[in-house]
């Protein structure tokens, strides 16, 4: 399968705990892009790279949040001290070079915080 | 900042219905605008991509209009199925320089045999 794969699917975990997401983006896509979603809405953009470089974070992204793409080609998205609110679809897509619209998007992580 | 907004929120119709799902966005200044279908619990499919230079996209039964001038486009899903029973999303890509989507809500659509 040569699509988008995030790891885990689904993830619970109990309030102030730390949790971390995997993307696996197109091999050849240099451009990856962090989604949230929550229930009944669309997805909201967190964060993107290019390459190892993070370029640009939303404020949703508050400090608690960080994501890394250390040699270009995975990424993981981390939470530290989770809270109720963090629940929610957590989307990678990638993209290839010289088309940043033409977004191929993971299964994505469910995320319930208890 | 781009805002994107999807009537109706949900929709339910008999099999072999035509239909018309809406999109508006405040930002005219858009780059591309996307339709993505959404199943429960899953990731997004993109349907059909409009460019800016574009007026519609049609891929099977599925038609998609731009007006930018208004700020709206529509999904025109013809014949449908219960198969497409999903979430449809409207994405209106706005000037940013790196690709980051401004998604509606989407409009949840049952269809019923």
């Amino acid at each position: 399968d040569t699509g988008v794969s995030q790891d885990p699917r689904h993830k619970i975990t109990k309030r102030g705990q730390n949790v971390t997401f995997r993307c696996d983006p197109i091999s050849e896509h240099n451009r990856l892009y962090w989604y949230r979603q929550t229930l009944g809405q669309g997805p909201e953009f967190l964060t993107y790279f290019q390459n190892e470089a993070q370029l640009e974070k939303s404020r949703l992204l508050s400090d608690r949040f960080s994501a890394e793409r250390p040699k270009g080609s995975f990424s993981t998205l981390e939470i530290q001290r989770t809270e109720q609110g963090d629940s929610a679809m957590y989307l990678c897509a990638s993209s290839p070079s010289g088309s940043r619209y033409e977004q191929y998007f993971g299964p994505g992580t469910r995320l319930t915080v208890t | 900042k781009q805002e994107v907004t999807q009537i109706p929120a949900a929709l339910s119709v008999p099999e072999g219905e035509n239909l018309v799902l809406n999109c508006s966005f405040t930002d005219s200044a858009i780059y591309n605008l996307q339709w993505f279908r959404q199943d429960p619990g899953k990731g997004l499919t993109s349907l059909l991509l409009i460019q800016s230079s574009q007026r519609e996209q049609t891929s099977g039964r599925l038609n998609a209009s731009l007006d930018k001038s208004s700020g709206r486009s529509t999904l025109y899903i013809a014949a449908s199925q219960p198969g497409d029973s999903a979430t449809y999303l409207c994405e209106g890509g706005g000037g940013t320089s790196y690709g980051k989507l401004t998604f509606g809500q989407g409009t949840i659509l049952t269809v019923h045999p």
